[in-house]
């Protein structure tokens, strides 16, 4: 059963355009909602975590935007570069990062073009 | 700072076999946690370890344990190798407070034949 569930499975974005991912999980007890990046041969790299006391968040040109009673929540990136294309996974915690295993969305293979 | 490091980058064995893949943590951190990632596929978590002790455990078979040593680096076993169990394994660590951020290495990929 899968706990996370995330699309589009892959994304095209002309430069400078808005990248939007979006993400829907089931268990409520979920308590800690990261978004990770990962380049091809590397390991994911956290990008921007929300907790769901807040309905949106927001880093740089990365905006998570959460919706508790939908059980949704999404990834906006903003004036989307080259340098963004890559697989971005969400994933799902009951207790934080640091003390909890890690759901995975099945990943979302975006490619900017120039 | 060297970040969290893994060994071997790649692997290669046959069914029925055992594989070891070792992983040092990011400086100061005491919780390592282990990945299985499939080609094209999100990570699924396999164990977590605290104070030499498996914490917390996914939906994965007895045929993969794992070790933690005092100095918080950690080993994964994987005995029984089955086609199926070639991925990218990747190891994360945090600190155990609630809330922190897990720091992946780089993996190590796992063919077996």
């Amino acid at each position: 059963q899968q706990q996370v569930k995330q699309s589009p499975q892959s994304l095209i974005v002309q430069k400078g355009g808005i990248s939007i991912i979006n993400c829907a999980y089931e268990n409520t007890a979920f308590d800690y909602f990261p978004w990770y990046q990962q380049f091809p041969g590397k390991g994911p790299a956290l990008l921007i975590a929300i907790r769901p006391d807040v309905s949106e968040k927001k880093e740089g040109r990365f905006t998570i935007s959460f919706n508790k009673s939908a059980k949704q929540f999404s990834l906006h990136i903003m004036d989307s570069q080259p340098g963004d294309s890559a697989t971005y996974f969400c994933a799902a915690s009951e207790f934080g990062g640091g003390a909890d295993g890690l759901t995975f969305g099945k990943g979302t293979h975006l490619i900017i073009q120039p | 700072d060297a970040g969290v490091t893994q060994s071997p980058t790649h692997l290669i064995k046959t069914r029925g076999q055992q594989v070891t893949l070792r992983c040092s943590p990011k400086s100061g951190h005491d919780t390592v946690s282990w990945y299985q990632q499939a080609l094209g596929q999100g990570p699924q978590f396999i164990f977590q370890y605290y104070e030499e002790e498996e914490r917390q455990r996914g939906n994965f078979p007895d045929r993969f344990s794992g070790h933690q040593f005092p100095n918080y680096s950690s080993e994964l076993n994987v005995n029984a190798l089955l086609l199926g169990d070639s991925a990218l394994y990747l190891c994360a660590s945090s600190l155990i407070q609630d809330y922190n951020e897990q720091f992946f290495g780089p993996g190590t990929r796992l063919t077996v034949l």
